[in-house]
């Protein structure tokens, strides 16, 4: 079964610092990645995708990220956090049945 | 290009009572999926509909089920409303059935259940 992990509940950085976010999942099959961004009272935006093209995808906003396969994993980067960049950040995984696994998100929060 | 809408914005219902959400995708986009936001419970996925037919339902109780329509625009029942049904539902749309297809998603609808 499919299955993501994100690693940090909370991630506090200064505006101008380095993002990492955390995401490690699990597939008995090739896995189809997203990560996705959720603002107060908004619905998902997607930031970028990975289907098995380039293991680095760029996606919105300066987002980044790098599917390993060897560590199962699909951490989201952004080299400089803008205070706009707060919000909660979702990976999920897509599941044959055309469904999407999601983490139990991170938020992001940013000090000016 | 329009996104994917959903109406109404908020919805208050009392225990017992019925709730009727509705999405409307991505013109083009014929699959439609359905997922609840519920505090500490995180996404969880609901209904998914391609081509007017359903093709999956998540680890949900009968009481909440849905249809899509021939212009591929969606609705949510939810029956016999209790408590813990508040939530934010999200509906998104993608352009097919293909797993590597991304779903873009609606604002949502909040239902709160007094």
């Amino acid at each position: 079964a499919q299955s993501v992990t994100q690693l940090g509940s909370h991630v506090s950085v200064s505006e101008g610092a380095l993002v990492l976010l955390r995401c490690n999942y699990s597939s008995s099959v090739p896995p189809y990645l997203f990560w996705y961004v959720q603002y107060p009272n908004q619905g998902l935006q997607l930031l970028l995708k990975y289907t098995s093209a380039a293991t680095l995808v760029k996606g919105i906003n300066g987002f980044e990220a790098e599917f390993k396969k060897s560590e199962t994993s699909f951490h989201l980067t952004k080299p400089s956090a803008h205070m706009s960049d707060a919000a909660e950040y979702f990976c999920a995984v897509s599941v044959w049945q055309g469904n999407l696994i999601f983490g139990k998100g991170t938020k992001l929060s940013v000090k000016p | 290009e329009a996104g994917v809408t959903q109406s109404p914005t908020h919805l208050i219902k009392t225990r017992g009572q019925q709730a009727t959400l509705r999405c409307s995708p991505i013109s083009g986009h014929t699959s439609v999926y359905w997922y609840q936001q519920a505090l500490g419970l995180g996404l969880q996925f609901l209904l998914w509909y391609d081509e007017g037919e359903e093709r999956n339902r998540g680890n949900f109780p009968p009481r909440f089920s849905g249809r899509q329509f021939p212009n591929y625009s969606s609705e949510l029942n939810v029956n016999a409303l209790e408590l813990e049904d508040s939530a934010l539902y999200l509906c998104a749309s993608s352009g097919g059935r293909a797993s590597n297809q991304p779903q873009h998603f609606g604002d949502g609808t909040r239902l709160s259940i007094l």
